[in-house]
């Protein structure tokens, strides 16, 4: 059950497109389809971005994308905003538990 | 619309016990598997435990809280809870329920356990 490998954080300016890797092992991340990604503002609930590696829940700007390649999944977002600032996890569910990234702090420069 | 309201954190004694209550509504609540994730200070999102939708046969532990914690559920109130026994400092957290379908799309807006003497 150890944590899936995320970039403590990154950066970019509005408009500008960042992403955010996860790595894992063949396990979790390399060996299944549920790979969710969450956006976290300190003091609210998650909210769910991405799901089934590329899957984009209802509501979610189109800005957001996913994608996978082996062990490791990337959560894409283009046209940066403002409000995108917050922690971002990665999460995997290999069948008998539930592991996260260790999250990544975009910051909106 | 879909609510998950968790209750029942506070202040606890390391060797202490809590029981924290998750209080769904707007879905069927017996029908969908539910997860405790957590979020110690200044830390990332943790998985503690998940029991499935039905009458819960199946539940699944972190090795964290394994043999301390129990889920459990009563579809009759829709509620969810964890019954944390052994508190360790370690334990401190925000500790969120969410509805889980291969991943999660609800999560409630969690509740603080703090265990210090």
């Amino acid at each position: 059950q150890s944590a899936l490998t995320q970039p403590r954080s990154v950066s970019g300016s509005p408009g500008q497109s960042v992403t955010i890797s996860c790595t894992g092992t063949s396990s979790d991340v390399g060996g299944y389809y549920y790979v969710s990604w969450y956006q976290h503002h300190p003091g609210k609930a998650p909210k769910l971005m991405i799901y089934g590696v590329s899957e984009r829940p209802s509501g979610v700007p189109d800005r957001f994308s996913g994608s996978k390649s082996g062990n490791t999944a990337s959560l894409t977002i283009s046209g940066l905003q403002a409000e995108d600032e917050a922690d971002y996890y990665c999460c995997s569910f290999p069948g008998t538990y539930v592991v996260f990234g260790g999250g990544t702090k975009l910051t909106v420069l | 619309e879909v609510q998950l309201l968790e209750s029942g954190g506070g202040l606890v004694q390391p060797g202490g016990s809590l029981r924290l209550s998750c209080a769904a509504s707007g879905f069927t609540f017996g029908s969908y598997a539910v997860n405790w994730v957590r979020q110690a200070p200044g830390k990332g999102l943790e998985w503690v435990s998940a029991i499935s939708g039905g009458s819960g046969d199946t539940t699944l532990y972190a090795d964290s809280v394994k043999g301390r914690f129990t889920i459990s559920r009563d579809n009759s109130k829709n509620t969810l809870y964890l019954q944390m026994n052994s508190l360790r400092a370690e334990d401190t957290a925000v500790y969120y329920c969410a509805r889980w379908i291969e991943y999660y799309d609800y999560w409630g807006q969690g509740t603080l356990v703090t265990v210090s003497s």
